[in-house]
């Protein structure tokens, strides 16, 4: 399977700091990116998705931009709360095909 | 809020023994997934149904795992016999348009 690689690993931010989390993947026949929250025992919850045609999606707090020449695309949360404090996993697929999921980033915000 | 079901939440077996888990997705999604989550790491595709044919399977241990959706609704995920290298969290996703797939809670799985 086509990796997509995920950084940072671990995380740690400031309460009302901004979380970054970039992907990067290598093929260029994906044609969406999204991002799953996963709390501790729990299945993975989506976030927020993008489609390349578009270059930045806001959702709230949460934004994805997408830079489809670098074949990069990273989160960005906004304004972090305690309650954020999860695992986060970049993925990308084309049409019907499985998810292709980055390792995950474990983001801490402390207060 | 519609949710993608699973049972059991929590599994213990020894090694050898055989062990199944069961789905029930949103009504009305007509693609199923399973998916397997090592600890620390993201979820692999096992097996993917479209309706009750299997779309990919490409990715699941034929000797020992086997998956059914035969009425095209919920779907069972089996182990025969366990390793201890199959301990891990099994998850369900079910999506309706191909691209929004949504998770369940996970069946987390020891083998002892």
């Amino acid at each position: 399977q086509q990796q997509v690689k995920q950084s940072p690993q671990s995380l740690i931010v400031q309460k009302g700091g901004i979380s970054i989390i970039n992907c990067a993947y290598e093929n260029t026949a994906f044609d969406y990116f999204p991002w799953y929250q996963q709390f501790p025992g729990k299945g993975p919850a989506l976030l927020i998705a993008i489609r390349p045609d578009v270059s930045e999606k806001k959702e709230g707090r949460f934004t994805i931009s997408f830079n489809k020449s670098a074949k990069q695309f990273s989160l960005h949360i906004m304004d972090s709360q305690p309650g954020d404090s999860a695992t986060y996993f970049c993925a990308k697929a084309f049409g019907n095909t499985p998810l292709v999921f980055g390792k995950g980033t474990r983001l801490s915000v402390i207060a | 809020e519609a949710e993608v079901a699973q049972s059991p939440r929590y599994k213990i077996t020894e090694k050898s023994q055989a062990v199944a888990f069961w789905c029930d997705p949103i009504s009305g999604h007509a693609t199923l997934y399973w998916y397997r989550q090592i600890l620390g790491q993201g979820p692999e595709l096992l097996v993917q149904f479209q309706d009750e044919s299997v779309v990919d399977d490409s990715q699941l241990p034929k000797d020992r795992f086997s998956a059914e959706r035969l009425k095209g609704v919920d779907s069972t995920l089996k182990i025969q016999p366990a390793e201890l290298g199959d301990s891990a969290m099994y998850l369900c996703a079910s999506s309706l348009n191909n691209y929004e797939q949504y998770f369940g809670p996970g069946t987390r799985l020891t083998v002892t």
